[in-house]
């Protein structure tokens, strides 16, 4: 067990749709990543949160947001789904900014019908 | 932009044997490194992990070295056995920068 806690497991919805996915990191934690991982693809970054502000962006998509709460927990909000958007979507968290390894969550399986 | 490249998809080895995964970077602010391992319907759990200022780093059967001047790192097994059969991430990481990932090898350790 890692310590970081994703909600919900797996998640179907239907094109055009917005879902919602909840990231707790380790206790004390405080950067958070998200990755999304589609079929037989590596972990794409998408962004990190370090203590409530966006520290870094990568490859994320306008229709997707984060953000970051006071108590450290993070959302991934994907809005105006698409069949493309179908992947595995993973949380990690880490105590500092960089130099540092990350703990996974056991991740959120998105499939969007 | 793929900045971190692991170009085996998969390699298979025989229980006992070495195992060799190889990485390579292009961004020359990355300096520090690490290796994941990853079970399906599992996260990724950290494996080991080496700066800039170190070419070797090893932790009992995993060693990872690193060659700056060619931006390249590999990951050595030794002796492999069949547990150890996962697929396996390279990162890399920079100050300013988040920690990227290649696309994972998948190591099949036969007994």
């Amino acid at each position: 067990d890692s310590g970081v806690t994703q909600t919900p497991k797996h998640l179907i919805t239907a094109t055009g749709q917005r879902v919602t996915l909840r990231c707790s990191p380790r206790s004390g934690d405080l950067s958070v990543y998200w990755y999304q991982q589609s079929l037989d693809q590596g972990l794409q970054f998408l962004i990190q949160y370090y203590n409530g502000e966006e520290r870094a962006k990568g490859n994320i998509l306008e229709r997707f947001s984060a953000q970051q709460f006071p108590d450290l927990h993070s959302e991934l909000n994907l809005s105006s789904l698409e069949l493309g958007d179908s992947a595995l979507y993973f949380c990690a968290s880490s105590s500092r900014a960089s130099y540092e390894k990350l703990f996974f969550g056991s991740g959120t399986q998105l499939s969007v019908l | 932009d793929q900045q971190v490249k692991q170009n085996s998809p998969s390699l298979s080895v025989q229980e006992g044997r070495i195992s060799i995964l190889n990485c390579d970077y292009t961004n020359s602010m990355f300096d520090y490194f690490l290796w994941y391992k990853k079970y399906p319907a599992e996260g990724p759990t950290f494996l080991i992990s080496i700066s800039s200022i170190k070419d070797k780093n090893e932790d009992g059967r995993f060693t990872v070295f690193l060659n700056k001047s060619a931006k390249h790192l590999s990951l050595h097994i030794v002796p492999s056995q069949p547990g150890d059969s996962a697929v396996y991430f390279c990162a890399a990481q920079s100050s300013n920068n988040d920690m990227r990932f290649g696309a994972g090898t998948r190591l099949t350790v036969k007994p």
